[in-house]
């Protein structure tokens, strides 16, 4: 069982819909994460939330926007997106220091663009 | 970019050791070294991190060289459980994980 819940576990959506997933934590973190997995590939970061603000965007396209509305909740919300998109979007969260804190992940979100 | 380098694919055989190799050979000072595995449709599962000494817990053992620039993960008896992705990382915060392609193990009956 994983102590990082997240909403819904599939999505399937049209190209011209707006939608969101959502994560959360009960585990007192204040790191939250995105990341992307494509089919039979790597986890790639995408965001880092520290302390409910923005720390890193590694590029993300602006067709993904996220917002951290407290310490338990991360979302991301979806807009236009393109099919390429499709993927497994994964959520995790650690402590905050100076090193030596794993992230624990959600089972993610299949998302997939029609 | 992944700093890590791993075999693609092992086997091992049910009830025997597993040994998965990193190399890591441009490690810096601060970097942690962490051990995820990832089974099918779940996510990642974090197993064991290190910065120097070798660590072990309820899952495995972590040995990293004196010179740092390489680490096995250690699966003392695999059972077929244990089949899965197993990702090598480095990282000096822990909030910036880049994942390398990961070794995938398979556990023979």
């Amino acid at each position: 069982d994983t102590e990082v819940t997240q909403t819904p576990k599939h999505l399937v959506m049209g190209m011209t819909n707006k939608k969101s997933l959502k994560c959360e934590q009960h585990m007192g973190h204040r790191a939250m994460y995105w990341y992307k997995q494509k089919a039979k590939k790597p986890p790639e970061l995408m965001f880092v939330y520290s302390y409910e603000k923005l720390s890193i965007n590694e590029s993300v396209p602006s067709r993904f926007s996220p917002e951290c509305p407290n310490s338990s909740l991360l979302n991301l919300h979806l807009h236009a997106l393109q099919p390429e998109d499709s993927a497994l979007y994964l959520c995790a969260s650690s402590q905050v220091g100076q090193g030596g804190q794993p992230q624990h992940f959600g089972d993610g979100t299949r998302l997939s663009i029609l | 970019d992944a700093k890590t380098t791993q075999p693609p694919s092992m086997d091992c055989a049910e009830g025997r050791a597993a040994n998965l190799p990193c190399n890591h050979s441009t490690i810096s000072g601060n970097e942690y070294v962490y051990w995820y595995r990832q089974i099918h449709s779940q996510g990642p599962q974090y197993i064991i991190h290190g910065l120097k000494n070798n660590e072990t817990n309820e899952m495995a053992s972590l040995i990293i060289t004196e010179d740092r620039k390489s680490s096995t993960l250690i699966l003392p008896h695999a059972t077929l459980r244990d089949t899965a992705v197993y990702y090598c990382i480095l990282s000096n915060t822990g909030n910036q994980f880049y994942f390398g392609t990961g070794t995938s193990l398979t556990v023979i009956p």
